[in-house]
């Protein structure tokens, strides 16, 4: 049973970059879309992006210019790092998998976010 | 950028109770719609996904409908496990992109 864990500072000062990783175990990192999503305290849910175990990405529009996601099929690490962080990051952060599947009555590509990791806590301040 | 409306953006309810949440995109999105449930300080959990699709392991009291603009989830006999909060999302498009709704919370009545 795949299990996602997300890890890395709780706390990052305005201005500066967070960086998480997220983990994935039980198994391969491989053949799926990895992604992160936020949730800032008492708020609801916001995508941030995602990356192809390949590395092709595609991010949130609201966030692209200070967004990069990575991924490290050697370790079956996916990482995210959001640059010039001020207060509005203060988020839970969560990365998930996502599948898709095709259904070939109506011919569209379908996808969702099937397992999540625990979150991840991660305030701005000084 | 394709937008997602929830309503009621809260509700009380008893077990028991039939209860119907809905989402509207701001344009079609075919069957691209999922729904996730969160409880306080968890991880949110797919319950729909492809507007009617069922989870593995969801109890089958939860349903979903629609397409295009208009979708609708469905507990038909609310449990006390239920009371939670709950998202759609928008996964249009290929590669996709993603919108959350602004969630329903549903409460004990």
């Amino acid at each position: 049973q795949v299990q996602l864990q997300e890890s890395g500072p709780g706390l990052v000062k305005p201005s500066e970059t967070l960086s998480l990783t997220c983990t994935v175990s039980g198994g391969s990192i491989s053949s799926y879309y990895w992604s992160w999503i936020r949730q800032p305290p008492g708020k609801g849910l916001e995508w941030i992006g995602y990356i192809y175990y390949s590395g092709s990405t595609n991010y949130n529009p609201s966030l692209k210019s200070r967004v990069i996601i990575l991924v490290d099929r050697s370790k079956n690490q996916f990482s995210l790092k959001l640059s010039s962080v001020t207060a509005a990051d203060t988020a839970v952060y969560y990365c998930a998998r996502i599948r898709g599947s095709y259904e070939p009555d109506q011919h569209y590509y379908y996808y969702y976010m099937d397992v999540w990791g625990k979150g991840t806590t991660v305030t701005v301040s000084s | 950028d394709i937008r997602m409306t929830q309503s009621p953006s809260s509700l009380s309810a008893s077990v028991g109770d039939r209860v119907t949440i809905t989402c509207r995109a701001s344009q079609s999105i075919s069957k691209c719609l999922n729904w996730y449930q969160q409880k306080p300080g968890k991880a949110p959990k797919l319950l729909i996904y492809a507007a009617s699709s069922l989870q593995s392991g969801v109890p089958s009291r939860f349903s979903g409908s629609g397409s295009g603009t208009d979708f609708t989830l469905t507990i038909s006999s609310l449990q006390p496990e239920d009371f939670a909060t709950y998202y759609c999302q928008q996964s249009y498009s290929t590669p996709p992109s993603f919108t959350f709704g602004p969630g329903t919370k549903v409460d004990i009545k």
